[in-house]
């Protein structure tokens, strides 16, 4: 049950494109599509921004997108803005030991 | 516009049992798309999925967890609620209930913060 594996930091400057990785098993992202991702700013709940490994919501940024390959699922931001700045996190189903939903540790987004 | 509200007792003693309720509002909880779930986020840590629950009553939880938490919905009142058993520190965190869509949660509420403490 441990949670998906993604990098604590990343940081870009303004304008540039980052990508966050999520690692996760066979058990999970290896083969289901339910995978999303979440933008947490400080104080904040969190704020679904893709779905369905590759899917936004209804008002999220087209700058946000989504993909997976293998165990691994990954969430590009392109054209830096400061306003990117926060944390994120990766989530998926998950039938490690029985059916439940699992989230990545986050990852912390700086602008520089 | 859908609206998720918890409400919970703020400050609980160690070893006693932790009551957190979710009402929602602008929307159904009968609904045969969603389940419902509670999140938690230890302070200054990350996002933890706790159990969720489909308006039949079927329940899922975490396994680590599934010992000490037990999951209900009341559709009468459209609100579900979570009970954690024999709380120790490691269980204060900010309480999120949210509605899940295929394994997203994609509406969530302002969260509570839980204190265990004696």
């Amino acid at each position: 049950q441990s949670a998906l594996t993604q990098p604590a930091s990343v940081s870009g400057f303004p304008g540039q494109s980052i990508t966050i990785s999520c690692t996760g098993t066979s058990s999970d992202i290896g083969t289901y599509e339910y995978v999303s991702w979440y933008q947490q700013g400080p104080g904040k709940a969190p704020k679904l921004i893709v779905y369905e490994v590759n899917n936004r919501p209804s008002g999220v940024s087209i700058r946000f997108s989504g993909s997976k390959s293998g165990n691994t699922a990954s969430l590009t931001i392109s054209g830096l803005r400061t306003e990117d700045e926060a944390d994120y996190y990766c989530c998926s189903h998950t039938t490690n030991i029985a059916p439940h939903v699992l989230f990545g540790g986050g990852t912390k987004l700086t602008v520089l | 516009q859908l609206q998720l509200q918890e409400s919970g007792p703020g400050l609980v003693k160690p070893s006693e049992t932790l009551s957190l309720t979710c009402a929602v509002s602008g929307g159904s909880i009968s609904s045969n798309t969603f389940h419902w779930a509670w999140i938690r986020q230890p302070p200054g840590k990350g996002l933890e999925w706790i159990a969720s629950v489909f308006y039949t009553g079927n329940t899922y939880y975490k396994p680590s967890l599934k010992s000490r938490v037990v999951i209900s919905i009341d559709t009468s009142k459209n609100q579900f609620s979570l009970k954690v058993r024999s709380v120790t520190a490691a269980d204060t965190a900010i309480y999120y209930c949210a509605r899940e869509y295929r394994s997203s949660p994609e509406t969530w509420g302002q969260g509570t913060l839980i204190t265990v403490s004696s």
